[in-house]
């Protein structure tokens, strides 16, 4: 079964400075992966995905994650910070084939202050 | 974009009742929805998966019978907690597919806090 680990319950980080987010992933075969934002009640928004192709990933808002085989590991990263980049950001993972059931991470808050 | 419709943001009810959780895809054919619940500080963890005209498919531990589920139409999902009590407080949070493309991105509503007193 699939499973993804996300280590931080939070991420402090100053504007302006990089910040990165770790997610290691668990499925067997290849994976797709995916980067989520949640803000304050509300649902979901999407990142980005890793499919297949380039192992480094932009997305959207200035973020980019990089797929790392060997590690099994997805960290969303930004070079720069944004105080309103303060959310909860959740990493997922599906299997390359079969049922489309995504599974979660925890979730890591990113905090960015000014 | 896609857009994802759930209604409503949020409900409080009394324990007993039932409360009817809808997910509309606005601009886009959704075979496929999933359902979502969220506890404080925890992850998100997948309750059913609702595919239009057929029965939803739902995860080990989550009570068909609590969590009726209902896709009757390409754009619409509901979800309805029957007889609802205090330790089904929870966020919920409805996703689609948008049957149209090849791509494997799910928009998301908005979420329904649901309070039961």
């Amino acid at each position: 079964a699939q499973s993804v680990a996300q280590p931080e319950d939070q991420v402090n980080v100053a504007e302006g400075n990089p910040l990165t987010v770790k997610c290691t992933y668990s499925v067997s075969g290849n994976p797709y992966l995916f980067w989520y934002v949640q803000y304050p009640n509300r649902g979901l928004q999407f990142l980005l995905k890793y499919i297949t192709g380039d192992n480094l990933v932009k997305g959207s808002y200035g973020f980019e994650a990089e797929f790392n085989k060997s590690q099994t590991s997805f960290h969303l990263k930004k070079p720069s910070a944004l105080v309103s980049d303060s959310a909860l950001y959740f990493c997922a993972v599906r299997r390359h084939t079969g049922f489309q059931k995504l599974v979660f991470g925890t979730g890591t808050r990113l905090l960015v202050s000014p | 974009g896609a857009v994802v419709s759930q209604h409503p943001s949020w409900v409080i009810c009394k324990s007993g009742t039932s409360v009817k959780i809808e997910c509309r895809s606005l601009d886009f054919q959704a075979t496929t929805m999933f359902w979502y619940r969220q506890f404080p500080k925890q992850s998100l963890m997948l309750m059913a998966t609702s595919n239009e005209g057929s029965k939803a498919t739902y995860e080990q531990g989550v009570e068909k019978d609590k969590f009726l589920i209902n896709h009757a139409s390409l754009t619409l999902s509901t979800l309805t907690v029957t007889s609802a009590h205090p330790e089904d407080s929870s966020f919920y949070i409805c996703s689609a597919r948008d049957s149209g493309l090849a791509n494997e991105k799910l928009f998301f509503g908005s979420g329904t806090q649901l309070s039961v007193l």
